[in-house]
């Protein structure tokens, strides 16, 4: 079955410390987005990548960083520069032509 | 600039009632619009979405709802709300015309349904 896969489902770090969250997708969308959800917040944008070797900065980058080295791979590293890192990230993915978007089941990125 | 507001944080029913959960957008072009549904701990599944196409959109688990430009609304329904219908629901726009652009997602509407 096609999706998009985030792993791991639950993440613990210590403060002061980079962590990367994976997000993979065999569906053959050309778009890969990442959201940040904060409980009455919504989802708020992070990054975004329309092609492979390209990313944008979306609303609330700062302390974050993406690669897009692979069509089918989107990682986001959390890094320390992050202030409030706690949260759950969802992934998405577009196909080329199309505006809806496709999530994965998230991760929850608890700091401490 | 493209926003979208959901009136009500949240909505209680009971069920087999009427749902109605509300949203507003604004939009600096033709926008595209979607419903979302998000169970606990679980990423967005779409619902439905408005592509320009009929106005009374239809979606999946009975739900519909309805462009109104005029309004600038695009509430979602259900005319029978079941126990399982009990979800967080986000309304989304695209920031442009653009395939592949990034959605503005509302803050979401938690519906919760009483037998």
């Amino acid at each position: 079955d096609g999706g998009i896969t985030q792993s791991p489902k639950y993440l613990f770090r210590k403060e002061g410390q980079n962590v990367t969250l994976s997000c993979e997708q065999n569906l053959n969308h050309d778009a890969m987005y990442w959201y940040r959800q904060d409980p009455g917040q919504g989802l708020r944008l992070i990054y975004y990548s329309q092609i492979v070797n390209d990313f944008q900065k979306g609303d609330i980058a700062e302390g974050y960083s993406v690669s897009r080295e692979k069509k089918e791979s989107f990682p986001l590293t959390v890094t320390s520069a992050q202030k409030n890192p706690t949260a759950f990230y969802l992934c998405a993915s577009t196909k080329a032509g199309a505006h809806e978007q496709y999530f994965g089941p998230g991760t929850r990125l608890t700091v401490t | 600039a493209q926003s979208v507001t959901q009136l009500g944080s949240h909505v209680s029913v009971s069920e087999g009632a009427l749902v109605l959960l509300r949203c507003n957008y604004s939009s600096s072009v033709p926008p595209y619009l979607f419903w979302y549904v998000q169970y606990p701990n679980q990423g967005l599944q779409l619902l439905l979405k408005y592509t320009s196409a009929a106005t009374l959109v239809k979606g999946i688990n009975g739900f519909e709802a309805e462009f109104k430009k005029s309004e600038t609304s695009f509430h979602l329904t259900k005319p029978s709300a079941h126990m399982s219908d009990a979800a967080e629901y986000f309304c989304a726009v695209t920031r442009a015309n653009q395939a592949g652009t990034a959605l503005i997602f509302g803050k979401g509407t938690t519906l919760s349904v009483s037998s």
